[in-house]
């Protein structure tokens, strides 16, 4: 355990389903991230909150929308996904400067069918 | 825009052997991070070098950042079966609030 939880571990789901993953921290830490990593591609950033706000939206598609409640929680909503969606979806959190390095959960792989 | 590229992209070593993993970037960041990746899992933090330091250690980790080469490379030393992973630079540049990762060099050791 690294002190970051993502549930749930794995997921398929048709591209009409509307599902989301979790993600929490009880670091203290008070950024949290969204990245995707897809086979023989380099980890893309999603979306990064700061202080509870979006202070990052990286040209993602509105089929997915994140949610982050409070600083140890972070939701990514899912929708009308497409199968090049498919992939394993990392959650990180930090201080907010970043200058200790992320903790990452264990990630969701999600297979859209 | 990608930040970091590792180099080689896959490395194979026996047991025991040095593994030396290198790093380019093209802008100027506040500091570089190494993590390592077991198949399918989460990333793990390794060993975090700033911009103002020219080496690091951490247990068999070696870490060295050359700013005016936008470079830094990674030494596992006597290496193990348990270092096969993936292993990623991620460069954090001043004032973005995000890292950057490249795209990993795959490590296989073998016994």
């Amino acid at each position: 355990e690294t002190g970051v939880t993502q549930t749930p571990r794995h997921l398929v789901m048709g591209m009409t389903n509307k599902k989301s993953l979790k993600c929490e921290q009880h670091l203290g830490h008070n950024a949290m991230y969204w990245y995707k990593q897809s086979a023989k591609k380099p980890l893309e950033l999603m979306f990064v909150y700061s202080l509870e706000e979006r202070v990052e939206n990286n040209s993602v598609p509105s089929r997915f929308s994140p949610e982050c409640p409070n600083s140890s929680h972070l939701f990514l909503h899912l929708h009308t996904l497409q199968p090049e969606d498919s992939a394993l979806y990392l959650c990180a959190s930090s201080h907010s400067t970043g200058a200790y390095g992320y903790t990452f959960g264990s990630g969701t792989r999600l297979t859209v069918v | 825009s990608q930040q970091g590229e590792e180099d080689p992209q896959a490395l194979s070593i026996q047991e025991g052997e040095n593994a030396t993993m290198n790093c380019s970037y093209k802008t100027s960041i506040n500091n570089l991070q190494w993590y390592r990746q077991n198949s399918g899992r989460g990333l793990v933090h390794l060993i975090l070098i700033r911009s103002n330091e020219r080496e690091k250690h951490s247990g068999r980790l070696r870490v060295t950042l050359d700013t005016s080469k936008k470079s830094s490379s990674l030494l596992i030393t006597a290496s193990r079966a348990a270092d096969t992973a993936s292993y990623f630079c991620a460069t954090d540049a001043w004032g973005a609030q995000k890292l950057v990762f490249g795209q990993g060099t795959r490590l296989t050791i073998n016994p």
